[in-house]
């Protein structure tokens, strides 16, 4: 079967950084999303990654490992806006995106 | 502006009485989605269209149907709810499926099933 694991809960205070990982086992693989989702909201995009090596967007960055089936998300500086789920997709061998149950991050001042 | 609009944002209905959800798109884009999404848990596709092309996922009960008349308009019909139908459902749009196609969502319709 196809399986995304993320932890389940991570906490972490305002202005430090923190690092959220994601494994993979899928049925093929033609790339890696990053999306946030605040509580009662819909998900919005924050990264792609395809080829190994990290992808740098402001305080975001986003890993990938394809031989470890391993990507994580680094958040810097962080601020109470970023409180929010964060979910790993995968795009399968069908294009379908398989989806990680998220990580709910809590920031605390 | 919001490219991805979903109608209402929160539903309230009775156990076994239809009730219709609404996604519009102002994207132009080919494909179209439906997910069911519960608390803390990963969204779960439902289907999808692609143009006119439904593709149903094997594990999506009969209960759940839906329609797109036109490129713009998504409906997710759920023909007898029940308690466990509750959920927030998510409508997406993508260009394009293969690649870094990205997939924007609506704010979502939360049902509630008394």
């Amino acid at each position: 079967g196809q399986n995304i694991d993320q932890p389940t809960e991570m906490t972490a205070t305002e202005g430090a950084i923190v690092q959220i990982n994601c494994t993979y086992q899928t049925s093929g693989f033609n790339g890696l999303f990053w999306y946030q989702q605040h509580a009662g909201e819909a998900p919005t995009f924050l990264s792609y990654n395809v080829l190994d090596g990290l992808e740098e967007k402001g305080r975001f960055s986003s890993f990938l490992s394809r031989s470890k089936g391993y990507s994580y998300l680094l958040l810097k500086e962080l601020q109470m806006k970023d409180s929010a789920s964060y979910l790993c997709a995968v795009r399968d061998s069908n294009y379908q995106l398989i989806w990680g149950a998220g990580t709910k991050l809590i920031i605390k001042p | 502006d919001a490219m991805v609009i979903q109608n209402p944002r929160y539903q309230v209905t009775q156990f076994g009485k239809p009730v219709t959800l609404s996604c519009s798109q102002t994207l132009n884009h080919n494909v179209m989605y439906w997910y069911q999404q519960k608390s803390s848990q990963a969204p779960k596709l439902l289907f999808h269209y692609y143009d006119k092309d439904f593709n149903n996922e094997a594990d999506t009960p009969d209960n759940f149907q839906s329609r797109r008349p036109n490129t713009s308009f998504c409906f997710l019909d759920i023909r007898s709810p029940g308690l466990g139908d509750a959920a927030m459902y998510l409508c997406a749009t993508s260009r394009d499926q293969e690649g870094a196609n990205i997939q924007y969502f609506g704010a979502g319709t939360r049902l509630s099933v008394l």
